[in-house]
């Protein structure tokens, strides 16, 4: 059964820092591993796929990264700003997440302040 | 191209009652996914459905719950003689493809409470 670790829990930082959110996970054997980020009261908005032969993948100011057999991804945030306030999802494809679905950690709720 | 569609975004129930949520994919995904977010916890998957299949319902309560996804029509998670801990916000999810390049786009969500 596949478990995701994400760290740390919670993060408060100035705006302009650069950002890294870490995230393990028990089962290499996955198709895929999404980042997504949740706002209060809202669902989830994806922010990258990585698929299982690829290292990482980059969308503007973010980067995430993905060591497969090592079970781990980082999400690489530059210059945060107060906009990127909101939890953080990290969840791998494939093992244990029902045929081709995800298995999520508990997140990583972001704050930047102004 | 209009996101995964789900309602209704609240809803409230007496115990006893039935709950039935909608789920309308994004236009040309046949893969659809059920999650589960309880207070202060992750999103558990629930239920992987093609069109008119039920793929995986491993994460889905024996009981009182049910899923389907007609061949017309939206995806629909049915839940009999709800109890309070139904409480939850249940999140749906839509795939064009399947495996590797099988990025899943989530609705809003609906939200469930149970008097």
């Amino acid at each position: 059964k596949q478990e995701v670790t994400q760290i740390p829990a919670a993060l408060s930082v100035p705006e302009g820092e650069n950002l890294v959110l870490n995230c393990s996970f028990t089962d290499s054997a996955i198709y895929n591993l999404q980042w997504f980020r949740q706002d209060p009261g809202k669902g989830l908005t994806s922010l990258l796929l990585i698929q299982s032969s690829q290292r990482e993948q980059t969308s503007g100011r973010l980067n995430a990264s993905l060591d497969k057999s090592s079970g781990r991804s980082t999400l690489y945030i530059a210059a945060s700003q107060p906009g990127d306030s909101a939890t953080y999802l990290c969840a791998p494809a494939g093992s244990g997440g029902g045929a081709d679905g995800l298995t999520f950690g508990k997140g990583t709720h972001l704050i930047i302040q102004p | 191209n209009a996101g995964v569609m789900q309602n209704p975004r609240h809803l409230v129930r007496r115990r006893g009652q039935e709950a039935r949520l909608r789920c309308s994919p994004m236009k040309g995904h046949s893969h659809v996914y059920w999650y589960r977010q309880l207070p202060e916890e992750g999103l558990k998957f629930m239920v992987y459905l093609q069109k008119e299949n039920i793929i995986d319902e491993s994460g889905m309560p024996k009981e009182r719950f049910s899923a389907e996804f007609p061949k017309e029509g939206p995806s629909i998670l049915r839940i009999q003689q709800v109890v309070r801990g139904d409480s939850a916000a249940y999140f749906c999810a839509s795939s064009p493809l399947a495996g590797e390049f099988g990025e899943l786009f989530f609705g809003e969500g609906s939200r469930l409470t149970v008097l």
